[in-house]
């Protein structure tokens, strides 16, 4: 079982806006940075979100993240088909010497 | 364009030992940190653990007896060793950079099974 929460599903039609939450502790995401991975089916993680907001280079701006205590959020605007996918959160937790931990991650469906 | 490709036996019997290496290329291995991650149905995604280029390495707790992660900067190679493994340990396992704490270049993973 995973440190960190997120909700096993969330889905919306083409166009809209879809927001998923990640709830940790005051020893992960309380006292450390965000990271938000998307999976598409049969590849590898890429990571989306680093430092709770800051976007790798080719991330579209219709993606962002955000932080507040101990939780995060990954807010997806302009809902395409191609982002129908997997969303993990992750952040390193200063419990047990050190541990980058995943949430269980959220399946997306564009309706 | 920095690309990372894991290598290794995609059957590895019970109580053996698993070993793969993932190869950097189109960029140098230097000034970074190297990590394994691995995912299956039962666990989700777990971090193994990571390697500075310069030798200094990390490991999830929960396998810290068993892992053991080594670097070749001469061959722009890093390796991953886990011990006395069980079927608890079959999973897709990934290589990838990590780079301000976050993993930006990922290799597309192997599957490894632990089987008799």
């Amino acid at each position: 079982q995973s440190v960190l929460t997120q909700p096993p599903s969330a889905s919306g039609t083409p166009g809209q806006r879809v927001t998923i939450s990640c709830s940790g502790s005051s020893s992960n995401i309380g006292s450390n940075y965000v990271y938000w991975y998307q999976q598409l089916q049969g590849t590898a993680p890429k990571l989306l979100i680093y430092r709770n907001n800051q976007r790798p280079s080719g991330v579209p701006d219709r993606i962002s993240g955000s932080k507040s205590g101990t939780s995060a959020s990954l807010s997806i605007s302009g809902l395409r088909s191609e982002d129908e996918a997997d969303y993990y959160c992750a952040a390193w937790d200063d419990t047990l010497s050190g541990l980058y931990v995943f949430g269980p991650g959220t399946k997306v469906t564009v309706l | 364009q920095v690309q990372l490709q894991e290598s290794g036996p995609g059957l590895v019997k019970p109580a053996e030992t698993l070993s793969l290496t993932c190869t950097v290329s189109g960029g140098s291995i230097s000034g970074y940190y190297w990590s394994w991650i691995r995912q299956s149905p039962g666990r989700g995604v777990e971090w193994i653990g990571y390697i500075y280029y310069r030798g200094g390495t990390s490991y999830n707790p929960s396998l810290k007896t068993r892992v053991t992660i080594s670097i070749d900067t001469s061959r722009n190679q890093f390796s991953l060793r886990l011990s006395s493994v069980t079927a608890a340990d079959t999973a897709v396992y990934y290589c990838a950079r990590s780079h301000g704490g976050g993993s930006d270049y990922w290799g597309p993973g192997t599957l490894v099974t632990v089987s008799a």
